[in-house]
């Protein structure tokens, strides 16, 4: 597709159950961010991959939450044993080049919702 | 380690008034600025960035400067529309952060017909 694809769009759980959320870069984009946004709130990075450099998981903010990718493509954010405090969008963004000027493209988000 | 810090929301305007939305940044590096935009019901884009001390970025009416002596890089407008409303991020990414993108907090801008 044209631009960074994200699924599901909207995910609704009950507390204690894992998820899973899904990006599609931009092809070609070698760089790949997860970003979470709470309601009114701003972006908080989560993770960093950067072609096959190991990923930079600083903002990961327990060891609920991990992430993959798959060379330069898909990537899943998986969250174990949601608490409602998870609930919030979950951006992904792809950018085509490293260093300073690297322009992010953002994916439409996955809204979870933890019951 | 870096951080952005932005004004505060929500900002509220009379279409045709000026906006300015300050952000100030902290990095141990040379970082390069950015403004996001996020419009209602839609994702986040690039509005416009800077990659040097003193460079100017600009977009649809919109300026902003790095002034790196001050640590910031202010958004302004001249002379907002109400298609103007939205959530305004600033932006940075260094070297020292090995390039990755941290945010501010955002701030909400409404401008009233």
């Amino acid at each position: 597709g044209a631009g960074v694809s994200q699924s599901p769009s909207n995910k609704v759980t009950e507390k204690g159950k894992d998820v899973e959320l899904r990006c599609d870069p931009i092809s070609g984009h070698t760089a790949l961010y997860w970003y979470r946004q709470r309601l009114g709130q701003g972006l908080e990075f989560l993770i960093y991959f950067q072609g096959n450099s190991a990923p930079d998981k600083s903002g990961l903010p327990s060891d609920r939450f991990s992430a993959e990718r798959t060379g330069e493509s898909v990537s899943t954010l998986t969250i174990q044993r949601t608490q409602q405090e998870d609930s919030a969008v979950y951006l992904c963004a792809s950018s085509a080049s490293t260093g300073p000027v690297g322009e992010l493209f953002f994916g439409e988000g996955s809204r979870l919702t933890v019951l | 380690g870096n951080s952005v810090t932005q004004m505060e929301g929500p900002v509220t305007l009379s279409e045709e008034a000026f906006l300015t939305i300050n952000c100030t940044y902290t990095a141990t590096g040379y970082p390069s600025l950015f403004w996001y935009v996020q419009y209602p019901g839609e994702g986040l884009q690039l509005l416009l960035k800077a990659t040097k001390a003193d460079d100017k970025g600009s977009n649809k009416g919109f300026e902003a400067t790095y002034r790196k002596e001050t640590t910031s890089f202010h958004l302004e407008k001249g002379s907002v529309q109400v298609s103007d409303s939205a959530v305004y991020f600033c932006a940075l990414s260094d070297r020292s952060g090995g390039f990755k993108t941290i945010f501010g907090a955002g701030t909400r801008l409404f401008v009233k017909a």
